[in-house]
């Protein structure tokens, strides 16, 4: 109940093309989902989120997804650049357990030039 | 610039020999929190300080402690290492409780020699 399941494990995309990663959760206590984008030997960095009462956010070339009712999410990158070229974990928190992250399993997105 | 300093970058230890990483934010945040990450997987949270107060996962092995001596540091104690502790941990910081944005050190590469 407590797992976020991320798909694809890796995607291939060409420069200028739509990448698109899926997150299913199970616990409709969680109230906060957030991506983050991870460089190779860096931390992972917010990318963008969401709360479950809006089902559409985005921030520039990135857009998050949420279907309350199929309990899923999903990151769209529009006009990938081979700079997007990175690890992206979905992930799940609520409030009630003091925002504790509960991350997909991650996405190794490359972006050919 | 206001951030999450991990140190050092690169740890290298002997098997069983304890060892320790530090963590110090200037973001003045309530809440900092410890990740196991292994190559190829997404961050496991071991343990998270919310001000004082400590609150350790159910997984996390005895093997593994932390201090907060005040709220700019945090340290990660690994009393005696194994071979299978080889992995990045990451320190993370958030505001508060709840659904706040988790700002992410650099993270400590631990290799166990």
């Amino acid at each position: 109940q407590q797992q976020v399941k991320q798909s694809p494990q890796s995607l291939i995309v060409q420069k200028g093309g739509i990448s698109i990663i899926n997150c299913a959760y199970e616990n409709t206590a969680f109230d906060y989902f957030p991506w983050y984008q991870q460089f190779p030997g860096k931390g992972p960095a917010l990318l963008i989120a969401i709360r479950p009462d809006v089902s559409e956010k985005k921030e520039g070339r990135f857009t998050i997804s949420f279907n309350k009712s199929a309990k899923q999410f999903s990151l769209h990158i529009m006009d990938s650049q081979p700079g997007d070229s990175a690890t992206y974990f979905c992930a799940a928190s609520m409030t009630n357990q003091g925002g504790k992250l509960i991350f997909g399993q991650g996405t190794e997105l490359s972006v050919k030039p | 610039d206001a951030m999450v300093i991990q140190n050092p970058r690169y740890q290298v230890t002997q098997f069983g020999k304890p060892v320790t990483l530090s963590c110090s934010q200037t973001l003045n945040h309530n809440v900092m929190y410890w990740y196991q990450q292994k190559s190829s997987q997404a961050p496991k949270l071991l343990f998270h300080y919310y001000d004082k107060d400590f609150n350790n996962e159910a997984d996390t092995p005895d093997n593994f402690q932390s201090r907060r001596p005040n709220t700019s540091f945090c340290f990660l104690d690994i009393r005696s290492p194994g071979l299978g502790d080889a992995a990045m941990y990451l320190c993370a910081t958030s505001r508060d409780k709840g659904p706040y944005e988790q700002y992410f050190g650099p993270g400590t590469r631990l290799t166990v020699t």
